[in-house]
């Protein structure tokens, strides 16, 4: 069955990085895209980008352009989230997403989720 | 941006009613919109998407409708499990964007 795994809770200084990994089994990892998703404490939901884990191009958010760096590992079939320049407006909950539609019907990808991993919480503070 | 509105914010109602959460685009996305339910404390769930088509393993009791700008989510008949925030997103165009959610509570 699908799964997608999401490394642990991270705290982190003002200004740090964290990465955070998402772990795929259950099916083959390059057919299909992965989003990142982050909710803050009470707050909605923001997509952070999209990654294409055949060829590791991304898109990402403007709001995120130039601090997340989104990568890939296709032997582990991981994918990676690094947000950079962290503040306490970073402090949230940030989930990786499969793509709904396998990139072999879906050029570009559907854009809509299907499986999400379990979340991970990064906390910054001094 | 496209902004997403979802009215009501929050509804309560019992188990066995009908509930009918509806989903706003600032502009016309086609029929390019998802629907997700999330518990407290738990990743999102996807439900349906092209605003019609459930996610495999979604019960029936669920449905969407809608094209263009205005979309909605039914619950036929509410079950203890179905209390949980749901909210819309659209993949018209990037950047994804979201419904800020409906609570749906227990009256």
């Amino acid at each position: 069955q699908v799964q997608v795994v999401q490394s642990g809770a991270e705290v982190k200084t003002p200004g740090a990085s964290v990465k955070v990994s998402c772990k795929a089994s259950g099916y083959t990892f390059t057919n299909y895209y992965m989003h990142w998703v982050r909710q803050a404490p009470g707050q909605g939901l923001a997509w952070m980008g999209i990654i294409n884990p055949s060829g590791g191009s991304a898109t990402y958010a403007q709001k995120f352009q130039g601090r997340v760096t989104m990568t890939r590992d296709t032997s582990t079939s991981t994918v990676y989230m690094e947000l950079s320049s962290l503040t306490s407006e970073d402090t949230a909950v940030y989930y990786c997403a499969r793509d709904g539609c396998s990139s072999t019907i879906c050029q570009g990808g559907g854009n809509y989720f299907g499986y999400w991993g379990q979340g991970t919480l990064v906390t910054v503070s001094s | 941006d496209i902004q997403m509105t979802q009215s009501p914010s929050s509804l309560s109602a019992s188990v066995g009613d009908r509930v009918t959460i509806t989903c706003r685009a600032s502009q016309g996305i086609s029929n390019y919109l998802a629907w997700f339910q999330q518990k407290p404390g738990k990743a999102p769930k996807s439900l349906i998407y092209a605003a019609s088509s459930l996610q495999s393993g979604v019960p029936s009791k669920f449905s969407g409708s809608g094209s263009g700008t205005d979309f909605t989510l039914t619950i036929s008949s509410l079950q203890p499990e179905d209390f949980a925030t749901y909210y819309c997103q659209q993949y018209y165009s990037y950047p994804l964007t979201f419904g800020g959610g409906t609570k749906v509570e227990i009256k």
